[in-house]
């Protein structure tokens, strides 16, 4: 069985600072996708990051970027340069190759941007 | 935006009725995934819709049942509606895979209340 750990529930950040929100995973499969969501008040999940459980490099995708540590099974996410637009609730999620295609989410992160 | 529509995008139910969300892929997309998210809580994988085919089921009762149509549009069913279905219910698009990577995206949603 797969399991996703957000240990934040809550997360304040001042505008144009960087903030780290935290994932941890279990998982037995060697071959796996970790995913991070964005969640506004409106309740779509928009996809931020992917990073392969192979993959050599740490994931960026513009201002996002993925903290990868295999051995310690942590998936953490890092936005730069906050603005008040990421003030969202935040999903990891996980998706094993041997699994189908379901993702497995965290309880997530309410992150709060602040002038 | 996705591409991922869902409709309804509100629903008021009374319990024991039955109710039916519909949700249209991005295109060039064949597989479709449906998650419940219970208020403050991670989605849920109910199901997943590959080529017309059921291919992987969560932790859900029968009286949760899918279909998915030649243009891969699916359908959501929920019989027997009781309060605790009460949820977001969003439907996720993937171009179909076994890959580890298969990103999905996701759709605004249909907030369901179950009175």
């Amino acid at each position: 069985a797969q399991k996703i750990t957000q240990t934040q529930p809550g997360m304040f950040v001042q505008e144009k600072e960087a903030v780290t929100l935290d994932c941890t995973y279990d998982t037995s499969d060697p071959s796996y996708g970790l995913f991070w969501y964005k969640q506004p008040s409106s309740g779509e999940m928009i996809f931020l990051i992917y990073q392969g459980s192979y993959d050599q490099q740490n994931a960026t995708e513009g201002r996002y970027s993925l903290n990868f540590q295999k051995a310690r099974k942590s998936a953490n996410l890092v936005i730069s340069a906050s603005q008040l637009g990421d003030s969202a609730m935040y999903f990891c999620a996980m998706r094993v190759t041997g699994g189908g295609n379901k993702l497995t989410f965290g309880t997530g992160t309410q992150l709060k941007v602040e002038l | 935006e996705t591409g991922v529509t869902q409709s309804p995008t509100h629903l008021i139910k009374t319990r024991g009725q039955q109710v039916t969300l519909r949700c249209s892929s991005q295109s060039g997309h064949n597989t479709v995934s449906w998650y419940q998210q219970a208020l403050g809580q991670g989605p849920q994988f109910i199901f997943q819709y590959y080529r017309e085919e059921e291919n992987g089921r969560g932790n859900f009762p029968p009286r949760f049942s899918g279909l998915q149509f030649p243009n891969y549009s699916s359908e959501l069913n929920v019989n027997a509606l009781e309060l605790d279905d009460s949820a977001l219910y969003l439907c996720a698009s993937s171009p179909g895979g076994t890959s580890g990577q298969e990103t999905q995206y996701f759709g605004p949603g249909t907030r369901l209340l179950v009175l």
